[in-house]
């Protein structure tokens, strides 16, 4: 089982769409998680931390389920710059230390 | 701004003839990293130093060396470039003094062996 396990995609969307992203991470330890940002040919930013209640940014809302050790992102109100990798990120052990990427979710909208 | 700096921006290389790659960061984090990201694959990390600890990854190859002369710059030296070498490299830096760490991505060299 890979570390870090996301829907490839390409999620073609029309503006205005809301979209969903989710990640399964294998590691139990991990306490910090992350959504990073990356376009094409461009550096990974991040988007937002996630926290055990979930939390949101204007139109961004993470979720975590430490049960199910799964992550999820939702996007509302897609605008076309919102068009990217999305790139869901765990620690490997504890809320510190080395990051583990998955390869990443293709977001695509279209007017 | 604070930031992180990777020079060249792309850099291209012969088989077997020796490149470095460098970062440098004004942001004063403790902590520097390598990553390889080639394309449609996430970024795989190489190694880091933690202030002057060179912790490296298991599978990254002995080809791969870096050095860290000062809190701000970190280097990566690849030996001996081979075709499949041919990636972006990226430079992050964090500051572990936070219980929350959060790294920062440099705009990373976009390497290609001929």
């Amino acid at each position: 089982r890979k570390e870090v396990e996301q829907d490839p995609g390409p999620f073609n969307v029309p503006e205005g769409a809301t979209v969903a992203f989710n990640c399964t991470y294998s590691n139990s330890a991990s306490q910090s998680f992350f959504w990073y940002r990356q376009d094409c040919r461009k550096e990974p930013k991040l988007l937002m931390s996630v926290y055990s209640s979930g939390n949101e940014d204007g139109r961004f809302t993470a979720q975590l389920n430490r049960a199910s050790q799964y992550i999820s992102l939702l996007i509302r109100d897609s605008k076309l710059s919102d068009s990217a990798t999305y790139l869901c990120v765990v620690t490997r052990g504890g809320s510190q230390g080395n990051l583990i990427f998955g390869k990443g979710t293709k977001l695509s909208v279209k007017p | 701004d604070a930031m992180v700096i990777q020079n060249p921006r792309y850099q291209v290389t012969q088989f077997g003839k020796p490149v470095t790659l460098s970062c440098s960061q004004t942001l004063n984090h403790n902590v520097m990293y390598w990553y390889q990201q080639k394309s449609s694959q996430a970024p795989k990390l190489l190694f880091h130093y933690y202030d002057k600890d060179f912790n490296n990854e298991a599978d990254t190859p002995d080809n791969f060396q870096s050095r860290r002369p000062n809190t701000s710059f970190c280097f990566l030296d690849i030996r001996s470039p081979g075709l499949g070498d041919a990636a972006m490299y990226l430079c992050a830096t964090s500051s572990r003094r936070t219980s929350r760490e959060t790294q920062y991505f440099g705009p990373g060299t976009r390497l290609l062996v001929l």
